[in-house]
């Protein structure tokens, strides 16, 4: 059965101070990573997709990375407006279906 | 206006009822997904369609229906509801699969509670 784990399920920050998010994956046949964020009320907001381990994404302060078993959202220098829930998702081979990990609940104080 | 939205916003009904929840897009995407979200669960699949005239069941379909009524809607309905489907209830779409261009793009929520 397909699993997504993400942790620290939340993670409190102070603005400047950089940290990582970690998504694990138990998957047959990846066939892509998928980083979403979510503010309050609000429908999930795509970031990044990766598809292959050692590929690489960034987006302002935000970097995403895969591993075969994991992937991590590194968040440089975080700023309050960076405060959110980050989602990742799994892509099997077949069809478009995504399985998402329970996120991680960052806030980011001033 | 939004290419993904949904119709209610925020829904309290009581158990037995039947609620329908709507959703529309302007995305000319031909695959749509209803979602609920829990907290610490993430979000989990109900049902999908890749076009009109296919669908599918997802992880969690027990007690929802679907119908695709056209490209751009999608509706779930809940035919007596019960309390453990409070919750929040997403739509998304995507287009066609193909290789670089997978990703799935999410309405605004729709809350419901049931009492």
């Amino acid at each position: 059965e397909d699993q997504v784990t993400q942790s620290p399920e939340a993670l409190r920050l102070q603005e400047g101070e950089s940290s990582s998010l970690n998504c694990s994956y138990t998957v047959s046949g990846l066939r892509g990573l998928f980083w979403y964020r979510q503010d309050p009320g609000k429908g999930p907001e795509f970031l990044f997709t990766l598809y292959s381990a050692g590929e690489e994404k960034e987006k302002e302060r935000l970097k995403a990375t895969l591993t075969k078993k994991e992937s991590f959202l590194h968040i440089t220098a975080p700023k309050p407006e960076d405060s959110a829930t980050y989602l990742c998702a799994v892509r099997k081979a077949a069809g478009n279906k995504l399985t998402f990990g329970g996120g991680t609940r960052v806030l980011v104080k001033p | 206006d939004a290419d993904v939205t949904q119709t209610p916003r925020n829904r309290i009904t009581k158990t037995g009822k039947r609620i329908m929840l709507e959703c529309s897009q302007t995305k000319g995407h031909d695959r749509m997904y209803w979602y609920r979200q829990d907290p610490g669960l993430g979000l989990r699949l109900i049902y999908y369609s890749f076009d009109v005239k296919d669908i599918n069941k997802g992880e969690i379909s027990d007690g929802y229906s679907v119908s695709r009524q056209a490209q751009a809607k999608f509706s779930l309905s809940l035919e007596s509801a019960i309390p453990n489907q409070t919750a929040l209830y997403f739509c998304a779409t995507s287009v066609t699969d193909r290789v670089g261009n997978n990703e799935q793009f999410f309405g605004p929520g729709t809350r419901l509670t049931v009492l």
